[in-house]
């Protein structure tokens, strides 16, 4: 089946201990990024991926790390997370089409509810 | 700087009758638009989409209406279900070097048996 899975699915930690939400995807797509939901924000992006070893920051890259040595794989760091990364995070990928493009349509992953304390 | 916005937070509709989802944008370069539905505990899943060289685009109950003069889209959903009720997002896109995704902030539909 293809899916994007994402770990853990809920997570309570405490301020400045660090900590890695892993993101998987078995679609060989080249296209990954990462969201957080907010209430009345909506989603927004925080870090996305064209390919291997090619990242770049969203619109809220703050606090937030991301490596992308495979493929499949595209992880999110808090190096020292704080309250306010509180949030609902999503990992989502993109099929690339012919010639390059990269396709219109996400696919997400179920969430990743953070909380720190 | 929201430039993808969904003003109606929630909305009520009875079972059988249409659902009008809405949404503006500010950015008249973007290149398609799309809806995704969510359900609680769960991810945005895609629905249907539109380029923007388009007006209309139909996937079953589903309709998606595009103006770009007035930079507004809206998602009909004749008839409604109660498996309907969700979260819907509007999100807009353009190619380019980020190939971003900007989304809306979700309405809430609440699909009354």
């Amino acid at each position: 089946e293809a899916q994007v899975t994402q770990n853990p699915r809920y997570l309570i930690t405490v301020t400045g201990k660090k900590l890695t939400v892993t993101c998987s995807q078995n679609m060989n797509h080249e296209y990954m990024s990462w969201y957080r939901q907010d209430p009345g924000l909506g989603l927004r992006q925080i870090y996305y991926s064209m390919n291997v070893e090619v990242t770049d920051k969203g619109d809220v890259p703050e606090g937030y790390k991301v490596s992308r040595k495979e493929k499949r794989n595209f992880p999110l760091i808090l190096e020292s997370p704080s309250p306010n990364q509180t949030s609902l995070y999503f990992c989502a990928s993109r099929p690339t089409l012919q010639g390059g493009r990269v396709g219109t349509e996400a696919f997400f992953g179920q969430g990743t509810r953070l909380t720190v304390v | 700087d929201q430039q993808v916005k969904q003003n109606s937070p929630s909305l009520s509709v009875q079972e059988g009758r249409i659902s009008i989802l809405n949404c503006d944008y500010t950015n008249s370069m973007f290149d398609y638009f799309l809806w995704y539905k969510k359900y609680p505990a769960e991810g945005p899943t895609f629905l249907i989409s539109i380029s923007s060289i388009k007006d209309k685009n139909e996937d079953g109950r589903f309709t998606v209406f595009l103006n770009k003069s007035a930079k507004h889209l809206s998602l009909h959903i004749v008839p409604s279900q109660p498996g309907d009720s969700a979260v819907y997002f509007c999100a807009a896109g353009y190619g380019g070097a980020t190939n971003k995704l900007i989304f809306g902030t979700g309405t809430l539909l609440a699909v009354q048996p």
